[in-house]
């Protein structure tokens, strides 16, 4: 089955500094990836993602990149505030299958 | 609110009880996951149904575990016999299922503490 593996698991950044989350999955057959961010308490929340048949998308401060090569996706969030403080998770998955998710990312914006 | 719903919120249970949980996804949603999330880890897939047909288990469910989704809306996940490592937040989600559409949408989670 798919395996994600996420780095760092915990990152710490100034406020107004760029923020980078990396993943990795094993499962060639996975086309659909998307990030959640969730604070504490609170539900996951899709905040972007990504299919197979794009490299990079971008949505303002936040984009993700995917190199299908070498199975792996990126999430960016730049010009960083207090608020982006939360842990992200990265997820893949198969068409229409369920998610498999990585092991999460405490990111700590600081003023 | 038109988001996934989940009840109860919190459950407290001495071990060796039977609990269940409920999701309502969002309307029209025919796609329908369980997840369970431990401290610090990410959510684990538990199981999913395309409207009524439970389509795929985890080998992480034991016989202890059964969902079911009856009429293809609402779904009920029931543990029996709790044990205390099935302390966790157990999340639902639904998507549209539809063509290439795979967004998920969470809901709010039950957790459940086994005393």
């Amino acid at each position: 089955g798919e395996n994600v593996e996420q780095h760092p698991s915990t990152l710490s950044v100034q406020e107004g500094d760029s923020a980078v989350i990396k993943c990795t999955y094993s499962d060639s057959a996975s086309n659909y990836f998307p990030w959640y961010k969730q604070e504490l308490g609170k539900r996951p929340q899709l905040i972007i993602d990504i299919r197979s048949n794009v490299g990079e998308k971008k949505d303002q401060r936040i984009a993700v990149t995917l190199n299908k090569t070498a199975k792996h996706f990126s999430l960016h969030i730049t010009e960083t505030q207090p608020e982006d403080s939360a842990v992200y998770f990265c997820a893949a998955s198969r068409p229409l299958n369920k998610l498999t998710f990585g092991t999460g990312t405490q990111l700590k914006v600081e003023l | 609110d038109t988001g996934v719903s989940q009840d109860p919120r919190h459950k407290i249970t001495k071990r060796g009880q039977n609990v269940t949980f409920r999701c309502d996804p969002i309307s029209e949603h025919n796609r329908l996951y369980w997840y369970r999330q431990t401290l610090g880890q990410g959510p684990e897939f538990l199981t999913y149904f395309q409207n009524e047909a439970q389509l795929e288990k985890s080998r992480l469910l034991s016989d202890r575990f059964s969902a079911e989704r009856p009429k293809g809306s609402f779904s009920t996940l029931e543990i029996q016999r709790t044990e205390q490592g099935d302390s966790a937040m157990y999340l639902c989600a639904s998507s549209p299922g539809g063509g290439d559409n795979t967004e998920a949408f969470f809901g709010q989670g039950t957790r459940l503490t086994v005393v």
